[in-house]
């Protein structure tokens, strides 16, 4: 079993619809990563939380740390949110990262 | 800010080639990372350093070598290339304090094919 988990694998919608985005982890945790892969290839980090909630624009991630469980919901999708989300955990000094979610929002 | 700066971008080696992939950050990050992602795979982690002249590896460091003279400058080598080194390589770094880790912030990338 993978330390981290991400579901669904692939997610397809319709521009406006609100997207949830679950990880799943096994291992204790300082800190869990979200990150935006765009379809160029380039990352960008979008959250990095240990506890409740963080929201940034139209994207909120929330943690529940004894259910070992993070969501990434985004409101109001828009096409150019198509991108894989990746979900990392950091234990000790390092991430470990999910297979990430690829994420396609239809005009 | 530059920010975390790699190259190149594109590489194609031959198998038993060497060559040193390069990372750069000018943000006085402490911490460096290289991971590599394999298509439609995640990001593994194959070295990181916690600050100049200090190195360990992560979960795939086989077939690898670092070093960190400087804080800004973070090079991976590929002694003798193979075809399971046929990746995408990303560079990250970040800054760790008193107060926890800091967001990690990523290189564009390399893109390297072994033949």
């Amino acid at each position: 079993k993978n330390e981290v988990e991400q579901s669904p694998q692939n997610l397809t919608a319709q521009e406006g619809e609100f997207i949830t985005i679950n990880c799943s982890y096994s291992v204790g945790i300082s800190a869990l990563h979200w990150l935006q892969q765009h379809p160029g290839g380039g990352i960008v980090s979008l959250f990095m939380l240990s506890s409740g909630k963080k929201k940034h624009g139209r994207l909120i991630a929330t943690i529940n740390i004894q259910e070992k469980h993070s969501s990434l919901h985004i409101t109001a999708s828009h096409p150019r949110d198509s991108a894989v989300y990746i979900c990392g955990v950091r234990g000790a000094q390092k991430l470990v990262f999910g297979q990430g979610t690829r994420l396609t929002i239809n005009p | 800010n530059a920010g975390v700066t790699q190259t190149p971008k594109f590489r194609i080696l031959k198998i038993g080639q060497s060559m040193t992939l390069q990372c750069a950050q000018d943000m006085n990050h402490n911490y460096m990372y290289w991971y590599r992602q394999d298509p439609g795979m995640g990001l593994k982690l194959i070295y990181y350093s916690v600050g100049a002249g200090i190195t360990d590896k992560g979960e795939v460091p086989n077939g690898y070598n670092v070093s960190r003279s400087t804080t800004e400058d973070f090079p991976l080598r590929l002694e003798l290339a193979a075809p399971s080194q046929t990746s995408v390589y990303f560079c990250a770094s970040s800054y760790t304090g008193s107060t926890g880790t800091d967001t990690q912030y990523f290189g564009p990338g390399t893109r390297l094919t072994v033949l």
